[in-house]
């Protein structure tokens, strides 16, 4: 199936610590991307979004950098919780035809 | 605001046999999208309904089908199950078309086929 690109698929981190989730896209044409996270036994749910005519955006604990040169996305959370436990995806809206498709996800562990 | 709703929450069904699953969406929310997830492929893009036409289809075969109805809410339909389809089904719906908003998701319906 259809999928953008994964770099890691776990993530160990220290609590307090930033986290840095990376992913690959694969379609140059791609002019929204997506960050979700999905806790267990959950839907995945909104973090953050960023446009192509954008190369960061920021949100609550939460940093989205876009290198549209080498097609990369990069997901940043400050000061590590508990709570963030989770497996987090990418996801990429091709324009051409407005699907939304996700990347395979990493799943992200906080140490105490 | 009730967020996306999908029953039931677990089936189990036998190979052959076929299988309908519903999804409310957020009360205002137009656009119904349904994924497949699975650990070996993550989350595939299943299809998207929006105005009660299906709007986007993804590469499943014609046993897996789906409608929206003039409320929003949306059911999916797999005929002659396969054992490869046990899966969550994942509902996702937006105030409009996908590719301007963000996704809701409900909690999903657990599928497995024995």
């Amino acid at each position: 199936g259809e999928s953008v690109g994964l770099h890691l698929p776990t993530l160990s981190v220290q609590e307090g610590d930033n986290s840095i989730i990376n992913c690959a896209y694969s379609n140059s044409a791609s002019d929204y991307f997506i960050w979700y996270k999905q806790e267990s036994g959950k839907g995945p749910q909104f973090i953050i979004d960023i446009r192509s005519n954008m190369d960061k955006r920021q949100g609550q604990r939460v940093t989205v950098l876009l290198n549209k040169t080498v097609k990369h996305l990069s997901l940043q959370i400050a000061a590590t919780q508990p709570g963030d436990s989770a497996v987090y995806f990418c996801a990429e809206n091709r324009g051409r035809d407005d699907k939304i498709i996700f990347g395979k996800g990493t799943r992200l562990h906080i140490l105490p | 605001k009730a967020g996306v709703t999908q029953t039931p929450r677990y089936l189990i069904k036998t190979r052959g046999q076929q299988v309908t699953l519903s999804c409310s969406p957020i009360s205002g929310h137009r656009s119904v999208s349904w994924y497949q997830q699975t650990p070996g492929q993550g989350l595939q893009f299943l299809f998207e309904y929006f105005s009660e036409t299906q709007r986007n289809k993804g590469n499943f075969p014609g046993r897996f089908s789906g409608r929206q109805f003039s409320n929003s809410r949306s059911e999916m339909n797999v005929s002659t199950l396969e054992l490869g389809d046990s899966a969550l089904y994942l509902c996702a719906s937006s105030l409009d078309h996908t590719n301007e908003g963000k996704l809701f998701f409900g909690s999903g319906t657990q599928l497995s086929v024995l």
